[in-house]
């Protein structure tokens, strides 16, 4: 998607090893987002960033951690991950765009965690 | 923000129009309606967003009632291409915080 990228694109890891998420962003946008999706559950909000060391808890933020340093890179981390990880996991930029405030979506990282 | 109920499914036969509901009672005044599909696999996708009058772009119409308490998603010619799953949120627009997804209305469109 353009102006957001996610990496990596899959992973698979082991129960009880760390994982960082990286997403990237080249529109410089304030707001950014982690969300996981499941089968039955729909997009949860894990995490955001409203600006630069400034984040907050979404629904489903237990055993994960984000860091902002810079306006471009929102971190996801998995300090220990468990099998209950395996999802999905979708970064989303918040911008205006024509006149609508639209979220943009990376095209999503699959981990799977055995 | 407030929530908003979707029917889990619908079908719809290629090439004639698709008519997603939404039901979103609590909207207060100050916010909008917004939709978004996610075609399997991909990352959701920004449809068409409006306040109080009917909105029409290149993707789709939407329709939203007087009352502002439901509205409905309109592709006016569905395509195969068009089956995903389609989500409507009401958010107060310039909020930024704890944007939440339904599960939306997985629209199959048949050939």
């Amino acid at each position: 998607d353009a102006g957001i990228t996610q990496s990596p694109r899959h992973k698979v890891t082991e129960t009880g090893t760390p994982v960082t998420l990286r997403c990237h962003q080249t529109e410089n946008h304030r707001y950014m987002y982690w969300y996981r999706q499941d089968p039955g559950h729909g997009l949860r909000l894990i995490h955001y960033s409203y600006g630069v060391k400034d984040t907050d808890k979404g629904e489903v933020s237990d055993g994960y951690s984000v860091s902002r340093s810079k306006t471009e890179d929102f971190l996801l981390t998995l300090e220990s991950a468990t099998s209950s990880q395996t999802s999905v996991y979708f970064c989303a930029i918040s911008g205006w765009t024509g006149g609508a405030n639209v979220l943009t979506f990376g095209a999503g990282s699959r981990l799977t965690v055995l | 923000d407030a929530k908003t109920t979707q029917p889990p499914s619908m079908d719809c036969a290629e090439g004639r129009a698709a008519n997603l509901p939404c039901n979103h009672s609590t909207i207060s005044g100050n916010e909008y309606v917004y939709w978004y599909r996610q075609i399997h696999s991909q990352g959701p996708q920004y449809i068409i967003h409006g306040l109080k009058n009917n909105e029409t772009n290149e993707m789709a119409s939407l329709i939203i009632t007087e009352d502002r308490k439901s509205s409905t998603l309109i592709l006016p010619h569905a395509t195969l291409r068009d089956t995903a799953v389609y989500y409507c949120i009401v958010r107060v627009d310039g909020s930024n915080y704890k944007l939440t997804f339904g599960k939306g209305t997985l629209l199959t469109v048949n050939p």
